[in-house]
């Protein structure tokens, strides 16, 4: 069964500084990784993808991700954090067995202080 | 329309009445997914229709939860004789098949359903 794991139900960083929100996941199979944000009062909003290719996968918002399949992990990184970042992240995945059945985890609430 | 849309956006019933929540997807999008999403939770995979193929209702809670799609058009998610634990936002997304944004879901902006 696929399932995603995201340890910290919270992250507190301060401006400027470099963030990570962490992600582990299990699938059978090869995963398929995404990473979504929630803005408050704003929809979801996908951030970026890991299919196949480059373990390290750049998305929006200068945010990037890395893929290590031997610690099952996706976590989310960006060198030098903002205000504006502050948010709800979810991990998700999938595995490549043809479904497309997305497993979302509970999410980590990102915190950016000036 | 240019993304996904979902109506109503705010729900208020009573509990035991039936509510229906639309959803329309992205034109062109054969897959169409539900989820729930309660206060302060993650989101709760409900249904995902394919294209023409059996849909995967295997998050659906209970038997009070059904959806059903056309084609590759509108859905409704229905809950009859709803319950106070049905309170929860209410997401769709749809995504297309092929080319750089397979896999990639574009969420509406939910239905919030309240039930009194």
């Amino acid at each position: 069964a696929q399932s995603v794991a995201q340890p910290e139900d919270q992250v507190n960083v301060a401006e400027g500084n470099p963030l990570t929100v962490k992600c582990t996941y299990s699938v059978s199979g090869n995963p398929y990784l995404f990473w979504y944000v929630q803005y408050p009062n704003r929809g979801l909003q996908f951030l970026l993808k890991y299919i196949t290719g480059d373990n390290l996968v750049k998305g929006s918002y200068g945010f990037e991700a890395e893929f290590n399949k031997s610690q099952t992990s996706f976590h989310l990184k960006k060198p030098s954090a903002l205000v504006s970042d502050s948010a709800l992240y979810f991990c998700a995945v999938r595995d490549n067995t043809g479904g497309f059945k997305t497993i979302f985890g509970a999410g980590t609430r990102l915190f950016v202080k000036a | 329309g240019a993304g996904v849309s979902q109506s109503p956006s705010n729900k208020v019933t009573e509990k035991g009445k039936d509510v229906e929540l639309r959803c329309d997807p992205i034109s062109g999008h054969t897959a169409l997914y539900w989820y729930r999403q309660r206060l302060g939770q993650g989101l709760e995979f409900l249904i995902y229709f394919q294209g023409n193929s059996a849909p995967d209702k295997s998050g659906l809670p209970s038997d009070r939860f059904s959806a059903e799609r056309t084609g590759e058009s509108v859905s409704t998610l229905t809950i009859q004789r709803t319950q106070q634990e049905d309170s929860a936002v209410y997401l769709c997304a749809s995504s297309p098949i092929g080319g750089s944004s397979t896999d990639t879901q574009y969420f509406g902006p939910g239905t919030r359903l309240t039930v009194l």
